[in-house]
Parts: C-alpha cells; sequence; structure tokens
C-alpha cells in the first residue's frame, strides 16, 4: 500500500538551513509527482513545490529564493531544504503524493518544526 | 495567484445537510476538468483527500459526502452529517501554479 513518512529536526534556529526527508513505499516516484505542502498559524496551508517525475521542479515563488527539492530514486526519497529560516517558518510540512491533475491523493503525517533560538 | 475564499464556519445539527462553499478569484474549470479539489483534516491529523476535480468522489469515501459546481462557484454538500465528520475542510485549486488553498471552513455540531 502506499505510503509517505517524513522526517526532519523538531527544533531549528532562525537564520539556519531545514531539512526534511519523505520516505515513500508502495509507488515510484518516477511515475509521480511529489509535493511539498506545509501548514502554518499565520498563513494556513500553503503549496511549496513540487518535484515532477522527471526529476524537474517547480516552487512557489514565496519561497523560491531559499528553497530546494530534490530525490533519491534508488532510496525512493524526497529531500525539502530550505535556508534562512524565520520564525513565521513554524509549522507542520507535508510531503504528499500528486496525482495527474494536482491534488494530493496520498499525503504523509507530516513532520511540525518549530524556528526559534 | 488564485485566492480561493471559503466561510470561516459552519453548525449543523447532526443528520442534517452541510453544505460548504468554495469561491474562487477566477475560473478553474478548463474545457475538460474543473480543477477543484477539496480536503478534510482532524485536529493532529493530515489532509485527506475527499472529492478531486469538483464532483469525483475519492477512493474510500462515504457517499454522503459530494460535490459539484464550475469556473468560480463550488460546493462540498455533507449529507447527512455524522459526528465523524467533525473536521476542517479544504478546497484547493490546480488550474494554475502556484497551488492554493482556501483558509478552510470548520464544521461545527449545532
Amino acid at each position: 500500500q502506499v505510503q509517505l513518512k517524513e522526517t526532519g529536526p523538531g527544533l531549528v534556529q532562525p537564520t539556519q538551513t531545514l531539512s526534511i526527508t519523505c520516505t515513500v513505499s508502495g509507488f515510484s516516484l518516477t511515475s509521480y509527482y511529489m509535493q511539498w505542502v506545509r501548514q502554518t498559524p499565520g498563513k494556513g496551508l500553503e503549496w511549496m513545490g513540487f518535484i515532477r517525475s522527471g526529476g524537474s521542479t517547480e516552487y512557489n515563488s514565496e519561497f523560491k529564493s531559499r528553497l530546494s527539492i530534490s530525490r533519491d530514486t534508488s532510496k525512493n526519497q524526497v529531500f525539502l531544504k530550505m535556508n534562512s529560516l524565520k520564525t513565521e517558518d513554524t509549522g507542520v510540512y507535508y510531503c504528499a503524493r500528486e496525482a495527474p491533475r494536482g491534488y494530493a491523493d496520498y499525503w504523509g503525517q507530516g513532520v511540525m518544526v518549530t524556528v526559534s533560538s | 495567484d488564485i485566492v480561493l475564499t471559503q466561510s470561516p464556519a459552519l453548525a449543523v445539527s447532526l443528520g442534517q445537510r452541510a453544505t460548504i462553499s468554495c469561491r474562487a478569484s477566477q475560473s478553474v474549470s478548463t474545457s475538460s476538468y474543473n480543477l477543484m479539489h477539496w480536503y478534510q483534516q482532524k485536529p493532529g491529523e493530515q489532509p485527506k483527500l475527499l472529492i478531486y476535480d469538483a464532483s469525483n468522489l475519492a477512493s474510500g469515501i462515504p457517499v454522503r459526502f459530494s460535490g459539484s459546481g464550475s469556473g468560480t462557484d463550488f460546493t462540498l454538500t455533507i449529507n447527512p452529517v455524522q459526528a465523524d465528520d467533525i473536521a476542517t475542510y479544504y478546497c484547493q485549486q490546480s488550474r494554475e501554479l502556484p497551488l492554493t488553498f482556501g483558509s478552510g471552513t470548520k464544521l461545527e455540531i449545532k
């Protein structure tokens, strides 16, 4: 069955870099786009970007200058890296599998990230 | 960016119909698809896909959930409402990037 699981640090200091790994099973990363979505108290659910099945990426311009999404298909993993973190980046970060017309049909359980010194 | 507007909360009685609306700042329909989707989120859980392409029920979702609409106006209907439906409901458009979500409608029991 399809499963997604995010792992990452619970606490990150301001100005530092956030790294989160999404490990998937039950499907191939070369067949689906993978999204990153976050949920913050200030802005609710926000689409951050995706990596296409072919490996190219698209980012929300809100994050474009500091966000990077990549993957390792041999390990069934997708990665999010975001630098220059601010307290407003505190929230839950989700990876999700994207179905052909842009909706997320499977989500990970999310990882809570707190940006604080 | 396409802005999706939802009412913050809705109170209904158990067994009654709940109608949750989502209005887009511009059309999210193509000649083939209405690219509006609905999710349910319970506290402490991830969002769960309910409806895709405005009116298609996602796998495993009870038939008391339904969706309708086109262009800029969309509706999620729950009929009849059950206690397990207490959650926040979000619409999301995929007509253009960036993908955007509504701010959510919290369903409460009257």
